[in-house]
């Protein structure tokens, strides 16, 4: 089975960094995904990691720790309109490419 | 526009009756996936298809089935619904890998 853990909420100031973290303990691994949610809308991809290390993508990183069942998404340079959920998401191993999904974490970013 | 098109947008209906949603994957995109996403649930996988074949099922309730047709669009029929039906469905589509592309979703309003 999966199990992928996220903090159910942050804050954070406009225009700081924030560290969302993700832990996860799957039957198998082949990849992470970091999405974005604004409220009644779709998910959004951000990232994607599926080796260790740190991919960057303009304000926006992810990290992946496999030995240690861990990710983080890290935000720069926060703006309001980043105020959003921010859902992680494992991919499964075998026949299937379903992404199984953590509860998400709600961003809000304040003045 | 993602490319993924889901309808209806919005769908109230009363407890007890049948409905059906409907996604047309981006051109290209052979894997269709349908989530439920409960109130400040994550998202929950249902199903998977393949170009027109079943591939992953999820926690999908017996009431509830989908299908893909030759043209790969894809439909999700919820039947006996109850109040606890009420949801976002959002349907997603991908070539042969992640990321996942997400429509808009169907917001169903069971009464």
């Amino acid at each position: 089975g999966q199990n992928i853990d996220q903090p159910t909420e942050m804050t954070a100031t406009e225009g700081a960094i924030v560290q969302i973290n993700c832990t996860y303990q799957t039957s198998g691994f082949n990849g992470l995904f970091w999405y974005q949610q604004h409220a009644g809308e779709a998910p959004t991809f951000l990232s994607y990691n599926v080796l260790d290390g740190l991919e960057e993508k303009g304000r926006f990183s992810s990290f992946l720790s496999r030995s240690k069942g861990y990710s983080y998404l890290l935000l720069k340079e926060l703006q309001m309109k980043d105020s959003a959920s921010y859902l992680c998401a494992v991919r499964d191993w075998g026949n299937t490419d379903k992404l199984i999904f953590g509860t998400g974490t709600r961003l809000q970013v304040f003045p | 526009d993602s490319g993924v098109t889901q309808t209806p947008k919005h769908l109230i209906t009363a407890t007890g009756q049948r409905v059906t949603l409907r996604c047309s994957p981006r051109s290209g995109d052979l894997s269709v996936y349908w989530y439920q996403q409960s109130l400040d649930q994550g998202l929950q996988f249902l199903i998977q298809y393949y170009n027109g074949e079943e591939r992953a099922k999820g926690n999908i309730l017996e009431r509830f089935s989908a299908q893909q047709f030759p043209d790969l669009h894809s439909e999700l029929n919820l039947s006996s619904l109850e109040l606890g039906d009420s949801a976002l469905y959002f349907c997603a589509s991908s070539a042969d890998l992640p990321p996942y592309t997400f429509g808009s979703g169907t917001r169903l309003t069971v009464v």
